[in-house]
């Protein structure tokens, strides 16, 4: 597509329930980045993948939460058992990867995509 | 711990104004810099960049911003904003001697201009 498209955009669940968030990157974009955006916070960094493998998986808050992504496409993002906490704007982002000084590095530019707003009851 | 530190969370100013939003990293070595934009409604992009060369550096909509090395900042400036320019401002960070594509986010700047 010609954006990032994320959905639902809107989820309001109950507490302990399970949720499922999907990204769909940029044709082309070999990097996939998920964030969690909360009232005052900031973007608060969960996870990235280059291709389908993700080499850091550090911003995960807890065992509750886990990704993946699938054909160097689509991802998804679920948290289990859902708390209070969970609620916030989960944004996708992709880029494409470049080599720079011998390293892959990330050309600078992520494209954001809307968002999906998570209400935790 | 390493991090990316926005100091100022809400600045107000007048149309016309001069803006410096402050950006500080607290990461040895090489580091590749950014500012995104978030404007109402909108989503995230790209200010500017920095990846080596001139530290003065410009973006889009007439904002620039300088590296100094030697202070660990990364300060975004426009000389003179604009009602549009209402928006929150995040400086990013791609910290070295880690996966090479991770880019770590500010806490972000609301600005607020009064027409």
């Amino acid at each position: 597509g010609a954006g990032v498209s994320q959905s639902p955009s809107n989820k309001v669940t109950e507490k302990g329930k399970d949720v499922e968030l999907r990204c769909d990157p940029i044709s082309g974009h070999t990097a996939l980045y998920w964030y969690r955006q909360s009232l005052g916070q900031g973007l608060e960094f969960l996870i990235y993948f280059q291709g389908n493998s993700a080499p850091d998986k550090s911003g995960l808050p807890s065992d509750r939460f886990s990704a993946e992504r699938t054909g160097g496409s689509v991802s998804t993002l679920t948290i289990q058992r859902t708390q209070q906490e969970d609620s916030a704007v989960y944004l996708c982002a992709s880029s494409l990867e470049a080599r720079t000084s011998g390293r892959v590095g990330n050309t600078g530019e992520l494209f954001f995509g809307e968002g999906s707003r998570l209400t935790v009851l | 711990a390493q991090s990316v530190s926005q100091h100022n969370h809400h600045v107000i100013l007048s149309e016309a104004a001069s803006l410096e939003l402050g950006c500080n990293y607290s990461y040895g070595g090489t580091v590749n810099l950014f500012w995104y934009v978030q404007y109402p409604g909108q989503h995230l992009q790209l200010l500017l960049k920095y990846f080596s060369g001139d530290p003065l550096v410009k973006g889009i909509k007439g904002f620039e911003a300088e590296f100094i090395k030697s202070k660990f900042s990364f300060n975004l400036r426009k000389p003179s904003v604009q009602w549009s320019d209402t928006a929150e401002y995040f400086c990013a960070v791609n910290p070295p001697y880690s996966s090479a594509s991770k880019i770590i986010f500010g806490s972000g700047t609301r600005l607020s201009i009064r027409p």
